[in-house]
């Protein structure tokens, strides 16, 4: 079984500056992916960025990235010039995946980290 | 391209009462996933359905059961509630192969009194 742990309950950071949010994961899988789910208060699961696991490189998306370091077994979140709106609670999340890979459409989250952000 | 849409957004029952949920997937979308969210226990899986079979079950009692129809809307239903039931039930659709994004609704509020 896969387990995902965040050490950090909650942070808050200035507005426009950068905040990592850190995520380890405990697995014996070779091929997964990993996610982070943004959750502001109107409690909809939004999707921040997505790695997959035989990807070296780090995945991107705009003022979001991931550190992955696969043999470390950790995913942080790197969010930079931070905005009021990215107030949320942030979850990360472990995806096994097969060759065939059906029936595998379940997600273990971690516990959350609550992050806000200060006019 | 709508997103996932839960009904209804909040519930409340009472103890022994039973409640149906329901979710209709983006369109495309054959995979439907179910979790609860608790303050307690965090997000946990309950079960996931596609082209109308079940696939994965999660560790939760038989009072909770679900089905898909054959458009991929899915309903899930809890059985003789529990004060223990009170959750955010939040539905997640993909296209089913596995290697998709998930994309989750807004989830339904239940209370259970």
């Amino acid at each position: 079984a896969q387990t995902v742990t965040q050490s950090q309950p909650e942070m808050s950071v200035q507005e426009a500056e950068t905040v990592t949010l850190s995520c380890t994961y405990d697995t014996s899988e070779n091929n997964y992916y990993l996610f982070w789910y943004k959750q502001p208060p109107s409690r909809q699961m939004i999707l921040v960025i997505r790695q997959e696991a035989y990807k070296q490189q780090n995945a991107t998306e705009n003022r979001f990235s991931v550190n992955f370091q696969k043999a470390a077994k950790s995913f942080s979140l790197k969010i930079s010039d931070s905005q009021l709106g990215d107030t949320a609670m942030y979850f990360c999340a472990f995806l096994k995946t097969t060759i065939s890979n059906f029936g595998n459409e379940k997600l273990t989250f971690g516990t959350g980290t609550r992050l806000t952000i200060i006019p | 391209k709508a997103g996932v849409t839960q009904t209804p957004r909040y519930l409340i029952k009472t103890r022994g009462q039973q409640v149906t949920l329901s979710c209709s997937p983006i369109s495309g979308h054959r995979s439907v996933s179910w979790y609860q969210q608790t303050p307690g226990q965090g997000l946990q899986f309950l079960f996931e359905y596609f082209s109308e079979t079940q696939r994965n079950k999660g560790n939760f009692p038989g009072r909770f059961s679900g089905r898909q129809f054959s458009n991929s809307r899915s309903e899930m239903n809890v059985s003789t509630l529990e004060l223990g039931d009170s959750a955010l039930y939040l539905c997640a659709s993909s296209a089913g192969q596995g290697r998709e994004k998930l994309f989750f609704g807004s989830g339904t509020q239940l209370s259970v009194l």
